[in-house]
């Protein structure tokens, strides 16, 4: 079975553009997470989707947000980047039902803001 | 609000020592807690994943515990390795959420 997969793995932007991540789960799982990780905040929980919606969200700006499509796929946006953006972004998935599953990591994408 | 320690934050040994890492949280009403591993500039990989009617778990020479009643997990590793090199991560999902809170890890560097 293919594992959680993210594109892309690396990306450079400058402030003030906006981008797109991708994350696509693991056959089957219907929730996916996203988390951000920087050297100075660690691993911080962004936003979680389940069935197309929005179940659980952290503490970020409005400038990050996310969707998840009816084959479970999900891209995270961040508009009106900024330096401290850049980071490691990683999705998990696992079947969203009940809370003893365990969640499968990406690869994670670097984004780089100049 | 859930907040999870880890302690130490760096260690460095020999190849061959047995080696305690240790994870503490502050809410006892978790689903589980699972630790990772982390080399550098690579996403996550999880290594064991504990329930929370759970008190440990083993895979190969990792072993882990956990005590909800004190907050507390270790992960215990035998005989280590130069390729047990890398970060360790514990995280705990709180009942009532859908999202894993972090501990800052512990980087762990074992010497050939």
């Amino acid at each position: 079975k293919a594992g959680v997969t993210q594109t892309p793995r690396y990306l450079i932007k400058t402030r003030g553009q906006q981008v797109t991540l991708s994350c696509s789960p693991i056959s089957g799982h219907r929730s996916v997470s996203w988390y951000q990780q920087t050297p100075g905040q660690g691993l911080q929980f962004l936003f979680e989707y389940f069935s197309e919606t929005q179940r659980n969200k952290g503490n970020f700006p409005g400038r990050f947000s996310g969707r998840q499509f009816s084959n479970s796929r999900s891209e995270m946006n961040v508009s009106t980047l900024e330096l401290g953006d850049s980071a490691l972004y990683l999705c998990a998935s696992s079947s969203g039902e009940g809370g003893s599953e365990t969640q499968y990591f990406g690869p994670g994408t670097r984004l780089l803001v100049l | 609000k859930q907040e999870v320690t880890q302690i130490p934050a760096a260690l460095s040994v020999p190849e061959g020592e047995n080696l305690v890492l240790n994870c503490s949280f502050t809410d006892s009403a978790i689903y589980n807690l699972q630790w990772f591993r982390q080399d550098p500039g690579k996403g996550l990989t999880s290594l064991l994943l504990i329930q929370s009617s759970q008190r440990e778990q083993t895979s190969g020479r990792l072993n882990a515990s956990l005590d909800k009643s004190s907050g507390r997990s270790t992960l215990y590793i035998a005989a280590s390795q130069p390729g047990d090199s890398a970060t360790y991560l514990c995280a705990v999902l709180t009942s009532g959420t859908y999202k894993y809170i972090f501990g800052t890890g512990t980087r762990l560097k074992v010497l050939a």
